[in-house]
């Protein structure tokens, strides 16, 4: 079993819809919570960057991570058609070897107008 | 991306070819890490390096060596391609500090035939 899971998708949403994408993980040590964007022939970009649990809003992206129920989410309000993208979860420990990732597979995400 | 560069873009070999991929940063940071993301796998760390002259294993090393001989560029080399190694390729980066975020190149597409 991997230690993060991520459903791959494809999700297709209308414009102006909230989505909601979600990752869980399996390993308590987990400290750190990241969210990347990935467009077509493109980087990983980092969306969101969280410590622990709660929620971290920046603009219409929120993140959430639920460390009791080891869940992680990203909400986008109003979505928009420059968000069709590959959205990857990412986790990391605290102290020696945290600065190695574990990834989910990534959902791939369509916003059409 | 996030001052990362990676050279060439893309690349078609033959079985059996050698070659080498390079990733350059302008960020000086100490920490540089090599991916390859292909369908249903999701990102898998190949090789990386904590500072300059050191580097260690990955999750799929095998196949590959890597060099650090610069703090700013972390090369990545194939001595004999395989068709199991057509992939896109990716260069992180990220500062030495406990749970820094990793950043992104633009990835090398490499096929092999």
């Amino acid at each position: 079993q991997k230690e993060v899971e991520q459903d791959p998708g494809p999700l297709s949403v209308p414009e102006g819809a909230i989505v909601s994408l979600n990752c869980t993980y399996s390993n308590s040590a987990f400290q750190y919570f990241m969210w990347y964007r990935q467009y077509s022939r493109k980087g990983p970009e980092l969306l969101m960057y969280t410590y622990s649990s709660g929620n971290k809003e920046d603009g219409r992206f929120t993140a959430q991570v639920d460390k009791s129920s080891k869940y992680i989410s990203l909400f986008i309000r109003d979505s928009q058609p420059s968000d069709s993208a590959t959205y990857l979860c990412a986790a990391s420990y605290s102290g020696a070897g945290s600065y190695q990732l574990t990834f989910g597979k990534g959902t791939k995400l369509s916003v059409i107008p | 991306n996030a001052g990362v560069t990676q050279t060439p873009k893309f690349r078609v070999l033959k079985t059996g070819q050698s070659m080498t991929l390079l990733c350059a940063q302008d960020m000086n940071h100490e920490y540089m890490y090599w991916y390859r993301q292909d369908p249903g796998m999701g990102l898998r760390l190949i090789h990386y390096s904590v500072g300059e002259g050191t580097t260690a294993k990955g999750e799929v090393p095998d196949g590959y060596n890597v060099s650090r001989l610069k703090k700013q560029n972390f090369l990545l080399g194939l001595e004999s391609a395989a068709p199991s190694q057509t992939s896109v390729y990716f260069c992180a980066i990220s500062g030495a500090y406990s749970n820094q975020p990793q950043h992104f190149g633009d990835g090398t597409r490499l096929s092999i035939l």
